[in-house]
């Protein structure tokens, strides 16, 4: 079974200072995503970046970028220019390629919190 | 667009009650999926409907939990009856497709504390 681990449950950051969230995934497929979603508080969750395991380049979305390790299954997001409205629980997700496989398997989460 | 609609926003039951929630997905998207995300956790897959047809529910507790949904629309998830491990937020997120490239908008859920 796949799993997705987060080791920092907390970080902080300065605003407009950038910040790095670790993610770490075990799996024996070799074709999948893996996602950054976004949880702010008492508010839904927004997909913030995706990444293709079958794509070299690292995805950036605006302030936002991933360093993609294949071989260490290592899929970190960093924010640029932290903003006050980025303070939420990021989630880190895995989800396989396949037809009816579409279910999500996410890691424990890192609050952020942003110091004005 | 409106975006995925969940009620009750908050449920509050005793222990061995029983308790449902309501999802109206995204018009169009014909795959539906009911998370439970316990506090301090991610969320965790309980169900995922095709359509009005059932994807996986390999980790839905089927002795308490029951989701149904009807027309291929609203979806509804019942627990009965309830224990307090039960206490959780419930997500209901759909996708157009069961495509790889889709994705998935969650709803606000509904946060459930068994007493």
């Amino acid at each position: 079974a796949q799993t997705v681990t987060q080791s920092q449950p907390e970080m902080s950051v300065q605003e407009a200072e950038t910040v790095t969230l670790s993610c770490t995934y075990d799996t024996s497929e070799s074709d999948y995503y893996l996602f950054w979603y976004k949880q702010p508080p008492s508010r839904q969750m927004i997909l913030v970046i995706r990444q293709e395991a079958y794509k070299q380049q690292n995805a950036t979305e605006n302030r936002f970028s991933v360093n993609f390790q294949k071989a260490a299954k290592s899929f970190s997001l960093k924010i640029s220019d932290s903003q006050l409205g980025d303070a939420a629980m990021y989630f880190c997700a895995y989800r396989r390629l396949g037809q009816g496989a579409q279910k999500l398997v996410f890691g424990q989460g890192t609050r952020l919190t942003i110091n004005p | 667009e409106a975006g995925v609609a969940q009620s009750p926003r908050y449920k509050i039951i005793e222990k061995r009650q029983s308790v449902a929630f309501w999802c109206n997905p995204i018009s169009g998207h014909a795959t539906l999926y009911w998370y439970q995300q316990i506090l301090g956790q991610g969320p965790k897959l309980l169900i995922q409907f095709q359509n009005n047809g059932v994807v996986d529910d390999s980790q839905l507790p089927k002795d308490r939990f029951s989701a149904e949904r009807l027309k291929g629309v609203d979806s509804t998830l019942k627990i009965q009856p309830a224990k307090l491990e039960d206490s959780a937020v419930y997500l209901c997120a759909s996708s157009r497709w069961a495509t790889n490239t889709d994705t998935q908008y969650f709803g606000p859920g509904t946060r459930l504390t068994v007493l």
